[in-house]
């Protein structure tokens, strides 16, 4: 696509249920990120992906959060047994080159 | 420990203003410094970048001035308009990670 694709959009989640988010990245962009965006806060890194493999997932909260990435392209950020405090933006960005990331829109998840 | 600092803030100005938000660093191996601007429900959107290898980089109202001595760097709007209204982000990556490091943000308010 033309852009990063984020899906959903909007989720809204019980506390204790698991949540997968989606990425599909800008078609050829070998390296993925997400990061989480708290009302009002900045950016958080979770995870870096290149290629298929994480050299960086160091930004991950705890072990309730996972992400993959296959064929080199989608990324899945999955969150599991969701907390009141996993509520938040969470974004995806791409890049080809290391000096231009580009960002999705995000998925907004409230855990209720 | 926050590896960027942002300041200020929140900032207002009217239109016609020349806002500055600054930026600081810790880690002199940083070699991409990059500013984003983020519009509500929107995810950040790449707006100038320098490298430590100069002192400016001015694209269109838009000037990064950068301190290599002092770690510092700084986003100028020329003649700033009310649509230029948003959050602005600073960040900073070193070869070969790819991880950015993003500051707090800077809530910009331009008046009419």
């Amino acid at each position: 696509g033309a852009g990063v694709s984020q899906s959903p959009s909007n989720k809204v989640t019980e506390k204790g249920k698991d949540v997968e988010l989606r990425c599909d990245p800008i078609s050829g962009h070998t390296a993925l990120y997400w990061y989480r965006q708290s009302l009002g806060q900045g950016l958080e890194f979770l995870i870096y992906f290149q290629g298929n493999s994480a050299p960086d997932k160091s930004g991950l909260p705890s072990d309730r959060f996972s992400a993959e990435r296959t064929g080199g392209s989608v990324s899945t950020l999955t969150i599991q047994r969701t907390q009141q405090e996993d509520s938040a933006v969470y974004l995806c960005a791409s890049s080809l080159a290391r000096n231009t990331i580009y960002f999705g829109e995000g998925s907004w998840l409230t855990v209720v | 420990q926050q590896q960027v600092k942002q300041s200020p803030q929140s900032l207002i100005v009217q239109k016609g203003g020349i806002p500055i938000i600054n930026c600081a660093y810790e880690n002199t191996a940083f070699d991409y410094f990059p500013w984003y601007q983020q519009f509500p429900g929107k995810g950040p959107a790449l707006l100038i970048a320098i490298r430590p290898d100069v002192s400016e980089k001015k694209e269109g109202r838009f000037t990064i001035s950068f301190n290599k001595s002092a770690k510092q760097f700084s986003l100028h709007i020329m003649d700033s308009q009310p649509g230029d209204s948003a959050t602005y982000f600073c960040a900073a990556s070193k070869d070969p990670s790819g991880k950015f490091y993003f500051g707090s943000g800077t809530k910009l308010n331009v008046k009419p």
